[in-house]
């Protein structure tokens, strides 16, 4: 079974500070994609940041940045300069094949995210 | 390009009724995805569809439950003789298929929330 796992329920930063997500994931597939999603209090889930499992570099979009390690299958999520509009749940998800040649994403329980000024 | 709508946004219903939801996915999408979020849990796979095929349904979706997507657009979930525990938040994403980096990337609606009474 292919799990996601969020330790963190719940996480405060103060506004232009760092802070970062974990995630650790289960897998015996060799080639997946992780990502993050967020989703503020008005609930869209909104796509912030994507890996492939076959790409050594790390991914970054602006202020968002993962820190992926394979072997150690955990995918933390580093915000910088934190914004009071980042104040929101976190979901980290696995790409997981289903059927023969579908995919739907395993979500962990998301952690909330407070950004404070 | 106008984003995954989902109508209606919220549903009240009593116990026993059925009811109905609808998803546009983003229009060059063929795949369409349905997913159920409960309060304090990520998102949970349920179905989808690459254009009018349905070709996974997860174990989570009881015999109550049916979607179609009869042209390969818009979807629709129903759920017959409803039960407080499908209180939710049911959510349609859409992604592009096809090959491409951005083909794994799924884009979600608003969500309808169901409340059963």
């Amino acid at each position: 079974a292919q799990t996601v796992t969020q330790s963190q329920p719940e996480m405060s930063v103060q506004e232009a500070e760092t802070v970062t997500l974990s995630c650790t994931y289960d897998t015996s597939e060799s080639n997946y994609y992780l990502f993050w999603y967020k989703q503020p209090p008005s609930r869209q889930m909104i796509l912030v940041i994507r890996q492939e499992a076959y790409k050594q570099q790390n991914a970054t979009e602006n202020r968002f940045s993962v820190n992926f390690q394979k072997a150690a299958k955990s995918f933390s999520l580093k915000i910088s300069d934190s914004q009071l509009g980042d104040t929101a749940m976190y979901f980290c998800a696995f790409m997981k094949h289903v059927g023969t040649a579908g995919y739907a994403l395993n979500f962990g329980k998301g952690t909330s995210l407070l950004v404070t000024p | 390009d106008t984003g995954v709508s989902q109508d209606p946004r919220h549903k009240i219903t009593k116990r026993g009724q059925n009811v109905t939801f609808r998803c546009d996915p983003i229009s060059e999408h063929n795949r369409l995805y349905w997913y159920r979020q409960t309060l304090g849990q990520g998102p949970e796979f349920l179905t989808y569809f690459q254009n009018e095929a349905q070709l996974e349904k997860s174990r989570l979706l009881s015999d109550r439950f049916s979607a179609e997507r009869p042209k390969g657009s818009f979807s629709t979930l129903e759920i017959q003789r409803t039960e407080q525990g499908d209180s939710a938040m049911y959510l349609c994403a859409s992604s592009l298929a096809g090959g491409g980096q951005g083909s794994y990337e799924q884009y979600f609606g608003p969500g309808t929330r169901l409340t059963v009474t």
